[in-house]
């Protein structure tokens, strides 16, 4: 019930295009979801989070939809660019002291 | 990744001795959390600590202790390494109060268990 299942593991789109990536859980007591992006070398940073009370976030080309009933989440990534190639992680708590994390999706965006 | 810095960026060492990762940050944040990332798990963490003194642990903490005397400092030792052990080790920190916002990460320790 702790589980946050993250998918594709790995995910190629075109620049330009929309890169979706799809996270789910079970427990319904979380009430904390963020998305973070990490690039090579470097430590993950936070992106964008979201709370159950709102359906949509959205921050320039980075919008988290979020599905409480379905216990869905995901992030979209609107005209994709070549510098969003990174490895992107969802995670989920009950507050933010303890993140459970999903294992994180590799994303390649092709010139 | 400014406010955390990791040391050593690197470490080689032998089974069975033991090795001590430092994780040192300015930003005064009252939480601390050490990390282990691996191909296909994601984030597992290890200990994390609420404040000096104040330690607990994560989901994969045996093998591992830890030690906060100080608010700025975080030290996490492998008693006595394993191979099992190989991976990228991250320091993080959240600031206290509030409940939101994000983690400020290190760089990364890659450690490699020979």
């Amino acid at each position: 019930q702790q589980q946050v299942k993250q998918s594709p593991q790995s995910l190629i789109v075109q620049k330009g295009g929309i890169s979706i990536i799809n996270c789910a859980y079970e427990n319904t007591a979380f009430d904390y979801f963020p998305w973070y992006q990490q690039f090579p070398g470097k430590g993950p940073a936070l992106l964008i989070a979201i709370r159950p009370d709102v359906s949509e976030k959205k921050e320039g080309r980075f919008t988290i939809s979020f599905n409480k009933s379905a216990k869905q989440f995901s992030l979209h990534i609107m005209d994709s660019q070549p510098g969003d190639s990174a490895t992107y992680f969802c995670a989920a708590s009950k507050s933010n002291y303890q993140l459970i994390w999903g294992a994180g999706t590799k994303l390649i965006i092709k010139p | 990744d400014a406010g955390i810095t990791q040391s050593p960026r690197h470490k080689v060492t032998e089974t069975g001795t033991p090795v001590t990762l430092r994780c040192h940050q300015t930003e005064n944040h009252r939480y601390m959390y050490w990390y282990r990332q691996d191909p296909g798990h994601g984030l597992r963490l290890i200990h994390y600590s609420y404040g000096v003194k104040d330690t607990d642990k994560g989901e994969v903490s045996d093998g591992y202790s830890v030690s906060r005397s100080k608010t700025e400092d975080f030290l996490l030792t492998l008693e006595s390494a394993t191979s099992s052990q190989t991976s990228v080790y991250f320091c993080a920190a959240l600031p206290g109060g509030t409940g939101v916002g994000g983690y400020t990460f290190g760089s990364g320790t890659r450690l490699t268990v020979v």
